[in-house]
């Protein structure tokens, strides 16, 4: 079983719809949650952390579900510049919230 | 969020030769890490480059292929070593902020 798993898509979606991702991770030691953006031929880049208590930025909702292991992302109000895979990343171990582990990521594609 | 840079962006090496990637952060961080992205693949983690020790490297690899400086707070370099096809691959160097790892734009590496 990967580390961390995600559904590899694609998503394709109209502009404007509301699109979910879902992530379930294996080791119940890991702290620290994160969803990344990667474009085409580009770098990571950080989008959010998630905590515990959900957290909302913009149209963005991450959510963490401890007992199951699953993480999600919400995006309202899809836009073209959403476009892009999104990775799920959490820490390796307790003590080591930099020993990242990345998702295989989940594709979007949003259409006109 | 730090400013990163590498270099090179990509580079096309023969088989047998070693390439030694540079990346330069525009702020002092602890913590630095080199990770690679293989063709339609997420990322792994390679090693950690903390200044004034010596690289951990993660679990399937090894100081002689890919050894780390970390010379000073602000740089780092990663060599690939006796290079082969297989280390055809995106190399990416991070660093750690309390908020998450912000990555560099990438060293895309074609192994001939």
């Amino acid at each position: 079983r990967k580390e961390v798993e995600q559904d590899p898509g694609p998503f394709n979606v109209p502009e404007g719809a509301t699109v979910a991702f879902n992530c379930t991770y294996s080791n119940s030691a890991s702290q620290s949650f994160f969803w990344y953006r990667q474009d085409c031929r580009k770098e990571p880049k950080l989008l959010m952390s998630v905590y515990s208590s959900g957290n909302e930025d913009g149209r963005f909702t991450a959510q963490l579900n401890r007992a199951s292991q699953y993480i999600s992302l919400l995006i309202r109000d899809s836009k073209l510049s959403d476009s892009a895979t999104y990775l799920c990343v959490v820490n390796r171990e307790r003590d080591s919230s930099y020993k990242l582990i990345f998702g295989s990521g989940t594709r979007l594609l949003v259409r006109p | 969020s730090a400013v990163i840079s590498q270099k090179p962006s990509r580079d096309i090496c023969q088989r047998g030769t070693s390439l030694t990637i540079q990346c330069q952060v525009d702020s002092q961080v602890t913590m630095m890490f080199w990770y690679r992205q293989q063709p339609g693949q997420s990322l792994t983690l390679i090693a950690t480059a903390n200044q004034g020790s010596e690289a951990t490297y993660e679990s399937g690899f090894v100081i002689d292929k890919f050894p780390i400086s970390r010379p000073n707070l602000t740089f780092s370099t990663l060599t690939v070593s006796n290079m082969s096809p297989e280390d055809s691959s995106i190399y990416l160097c991070s660093v750690e902020y309390y908020s998450g790892q912000y990555f560099g734009p990438g060293t895309r590496l074609t192994v001939t």
